[in-house]
């Protein structure tokens, strides 16, 4: 068990549009999720941190207005990269925790490429 | 504030060695400790944690760690090195006691040699 997916998989748009990222707890329910970037041959930087039913807690730096952060639901978190530029590229990788865990299930990555 | 070193961005060993790879930490509490895998394009899977109960840990693949507490570290190690083990590593320190977001470390990318 704790399997988590994220689609797309991959997704190229253009730059000024808005992205939505879809990350699932597939066989478990997720009080919290975590949605890391990272970039090339580096390790994974944490942008927010978001709790069911309640607004995302972002990582100094982090755009809140610019990462837009939705945990709806105990098996669902969004990210929405809104007007995006070619620097927003990147490989984006959620995770999320069960309640009263420790352990963090990852996501498969979404490599994100704005031309 | 919590952080992690991992010494050696690259470590290459041949096929059948045996596999070190370093992990040193920083906290001010007794942390929990994991290390992940990550292959190519892919997202994280969980190869092993520490939790406070025994000191060494033993994973899956055939990987196991052990925590030392007086050096600070939680080196990763493998008997044997297969061809499959090649990835990139990380490992990654937790606080119990403060929201038990992650700190990565940078990443250890293991080459496997025929």
């Amino acid at each position: 068990g704790a399997v988590v997916s994220q689609h797309p998989s991959r997704v190229i748009c253009k730059s000024g549009t808005s992205v939505k990222i879809e990350c699932r707890s597939l066989d478990f329910q997720a009080t919290t999720m975590f949605w890391y970037r990272q970039f090339p041959k580096q390790s994974l930087m944490l942008m927010a941190t978001s709790n069911e039913g309640s607004k995302a807690t972002y990582e100094q730096g982090v755009e809140k207005d610019k990462f837009l952060i939705n945990h709806a639901s105990l098996t669902l978190s969004t990210l929405t990269v809104t007007s995006a530029h070619p620097e927003d590229s990147s490989f984006y990788i959620c995770s999320a925790r069960k309640a009263g865990e420790d352990t963090q299930y990852f996501g498969p990555g979404t490599r994100l490429t704005v031309l | 504030a919590q952080s992690v070193t991992q010494l050696g961005s690259h470590v290459s060993v041949s096929e059948g060695a045996l596999v070190l790879l370093r992990c040193n930490y920083s906290s001010s509490v007794p942390p929990y400790l994991f290390w992940y895998v990550q292959y190519p394009n892919q997202g994280l899977q969980l190869l092993l944690k520490y939790t406070s109960a025994a000191t060494l840990v033993k994973g899956i693949n055939g990987f196991e760690a052990e925590f030392k507490k007086s050096e600070t570290s939680f080196h990763l190690t493998k008997p044997s090195a297969h061809m499959s083990d090649a990835a990139e590593y990380f490992c990654a320190v937790s606080d119990p006691h403060y929201g038990q977001n992650f700190v990565f470390g940078p990443g250890t990318r293991l080459s496997v040699l025929p």
